[in-house]
């Protein structure tokens, strides 16, 4: 069974860059047997998904967020990672890993959140 | 991008009773939806996929239909652990799109 755990800051300043680190364990981000995603979720509010990327190293993202968004991968660690520059206010939210099996387009396996608060 | 509407956004409902609650598509999507169970503070469950399959060790209290654009959830007999938020998503086509949840409370 998959198991993801997010990382990273807490507080982020406006105009700078979120990273978020996701680490997986119970399968390699390398297997193939995964795309590797970002969603998240503002407080009292609906899922937004952010983009993926699969062992390849492809990436996809959300046109919204698409001038924004990196989703890297580190094979050596295990793990994949999130970049959102020039944050605001908006994108204050509970951010999301999550693992979509190949094909399938749902999202089995999802890590706990972590807030991320974007506030000077 | 695919709009996905569900409603009711709040439900009430006692122990026992059946909730159905329904998405829409703002185009056809085929079979390609999930629905997911949220409880506060936690991560999304899946508890169906292709609109209709029951992910594993998912009570069979749930269930799922539909195609194109209109989806129901129902829960045949409300159970305690089912007072939740449910969300719809569609993965016909980038970006993944997810309705704006349907909250689940005791009556």
């Amino acid at each position: 069974q998959v198991q993801l755990q997010e990382s990273g800051p807490g507080l982020v300043k406006p105009l700078q860059t979120l990273s978020l680190t996701c680490t997986v364990s119970g399968d390699s981000v390398r297997s193939g047997g995964y795309y590797w995603s970002y969603i998240r979720q503002p407080a009292g509010k609906g899922l937004e998904w952010i983009g993926r990327i699969y062992t390849s190293g492809t990436t996809n993202y959300s046109p919204s967020l698409k001038s924004r968004v990196t989703i890297s991968l580190d094979t050596s660690k295990n793990q994949f990672s999130l970049r959102l520059s020039s944050v605001t206010a908006a994108d204050t939210a509970v951010y999301y890993c999550a693992s979509e099996e190949k094909y399938s387009g749902k999202f089995d396996y999802w890590g706990q959140g972590t807030l991320v608060t974007v506030s000077s | 991008d695919i709009q996905m509407t569900q409603s009711p956004s709040t439900l009430s409902a006692s122990v026992g009773d059946r909730v159905t609650i329904t998405c829409r598509a703002s185009q056809s999507i085929s079979s390609l939806l999930a629905w997911y169970q949220q409880k506060p503070g936690k991560a999304p469950n899946l508890l169906i996929y292709k609109a209709s399959s029951l992910k594993s060790g998912v009570p069979a209290r749930f269930s799922g239909s539909g195609s194109g654009t209109e989806f129901t959830v129902t829960i045949s007999g409300l159970q305690p652990d089912d007072f939740a938020t449910y969300y719809c998503q569609q993965y016909n086509s980038h970006p993944y799109t997810f309705g704006q949840g349907t909250k689940v409370e005791i009556k």
